[in-house]
């Protein structure tokens, strides 16, 4: 299949590990977030969101962080599997309506 | 969430001819978007598909290049137009089904020879 990844930044990471994938973002107006989780050849899947009015948001096995003073939000994937491997890409919406913009991405890779 | 479908998964075609790529929603949604991703990049959206008028597009998207129809609240079309190399990307369908988030489908990737 067709790979997204290519030029990507990698972060590589042992099964059972976790992991911690970064993103920062520019729009202090930026008022919801999305973490995707992409598979070569797929359509982005939604992960986990996260409203600005949080800091920190739950879901199995994950756990993402906003920090407002910085700018900056983070995924953390508890006991990595191989099927964690894909592209990670962080999306903010911002200026009201639906609109959402996506950071850079980055490549996870399990290693076993 | 919402299960998106997209028509065809994938193409091969030549220069100056149109592809129309089709997205098929299991729910009503109010908001339907079509992206470009190109090839190792993030996505960028081309537009917003509005039901009943015409689609709302972002800056360097032409309605001229990339007609839209969105005629129900499940189904939309995105039309390639023209082609050239340049146009080979991943062009990809979301919908939104609760207040903001968004669901995408598989994708259709496009190669232009």
């Amino acid at each position: 299949g067709e790979s997204v990844g290519l030029h990507l930044p990698t972060l590589s990471v042992q099964e059972g590990d976790n992991s911690i994938i970064n993103c920062a973002y520019s729009n202090s107006a930026s008022d919801y977030f999305i973490w995707y989780k992409q598979e070569s050849g797929k359509g982005p899947q939604f992960i986990i969101d996260i409203r600005s009015n949080m800091d920190k948001r739950q879901g199995q096995r994950v756990t993402v962080l906003l920090n407002k003073t910085v700018k900056h939000l983070s995924l953390q994937i508890a006991a990595t599997q191989p099927g964690d491997s894909a592209v990670y890409f962080c999306a903010e919406r911002a200026g009201g309506g639906n609109k959402l913009t996506f950071g850079t991405g980055t490549q996870l890779k399990v290693e076993l | 969430s919402a299960v998106i479908s997209q028509k065809p998964s994938r193409d091969i075609c030549q220069r100056g001819t149109s592809l129309t790529i089709q997205c098929q929603v299991d729910s009503q949604v109010t908001m339907m978007f079509w992206y470009r991703q190109q090839p190792g990049q993030s996505l960028t959206l081309i537009a917003t598909a509005n039901q009943g008028s015409e689609a709302t597009y972002e800056s360097g998207f032409v309605i001229d290049k990339f007609p839209i129809s969105r005629p129900n609240l499940t189904f939309s079309t995105l039309t390639v137009s023209n082609m050239s190399p340049e146009d080979s990307s991943i062009y990809l369908c979301s919908a939104g089904a609760g207040r903001y988030e968004q669901y995408f489908g598989p994708g259709t990737r496009l190669t232009v020879t």
